[in-house]
């Protein structure tokens, strides 16, 4: 079963205008979370992560949405540009001591010139 | 060479062959992972070290054979695979476990015929 679920596989926005990525997970021990970026034939890029103690957290135009009691997270890109077609990878990962990141299956985004 | 490089980026081998995936990070990280991500599926981890003692083994048929001689190199050894085991096979690294976001290899592509 899976415990990071991003239930969209594909998204199409216009250039300049607000990218929503969305994101929900399962496990209650997750308490770090984070964002990846993949263009084809590369490997996954980390983008930005967010602390479970937090609700927010800005870099430049992403910033990530954290709501520990919907168990859900957001990615916003603004203004979105046509380099931010990508896949979008939501992980999380459960505390010190373990390794693990748990992945969702990916966002594809097109931005739309 | 900067960041995670892997090689080859592409293999194609028979059932009997055997053969051998080479990582090497270049960013002075103590973990390195290996992941497997078939075609809509999400990364699934397959092996951490740390260090170069590995630490995690989720489940992994004993046909994948991983190799860490120390914490800048990390090989998977491939023998007798399945058409099932065609993916694509991504090296990452981190400073360490935890909370540190992990550094993705650009991968390789694997078939398995």
């Amino acid at each position: 079963d899976q415990q990071v679920k991003q239930n969209s596989p594909s998204l199409s926005v216009q250039e300049g205008r607000i990218s929503i990525l969305n994101c929900d997970y399962t496990n209650s021990m997750f308490d770090y979370f984070l964002w990846y970026k993949k263009y084809p034939a590369e490997g996954p890029t980390f983008l930005i992560s967010i602390s479970s103690i937090k609700d927010k957290n800005e870099d430049g135009r992403f910033t990530v949405f954290l709501n520990k009691s919907a168990k859900h997270l957001s990615l916003h890109i603004v203004p979105s540009q046509p380099g931010d077609s990508a896949v979008y990878f939501c992980a999380a990962h459960s505390g010190a001591g373990s390794y693990q990141l748990t992945f969702g299956k990916g966002t594809k985004l097109s931005v739309i010139p | 060479e900067t960041g995670v490089t892997q090689t080859p980026r592409h293999l194609v081998m028979g059932m009997t062959n055997k053969k051998s995936l080479k990582c090497e990070q270049h960013l002075g990280h103590n973990a390195m992972y290996w992941y497997k991500q078939s075609a809509k599926k999400p990364l699934e981890l397959m092996f951490v070290y740390n260090f170069k003692e590995q630490t995690e083994n989720n489940s992994v048929p004993s046909r994948f054979s991983p190799e860490c001689p120390n914490s800048s190199h990390l090989f998977l050894h491939l023998h007798t695979l399945q058409p099932e085991d065609s993916a694509l096979y991504l090296c990452a690294s981190s400073q360490d476990g935890g909370r540190y976001e992990q550094y993705f290899g650009p991968g390789t592509r694997l078939t398995v015929t």
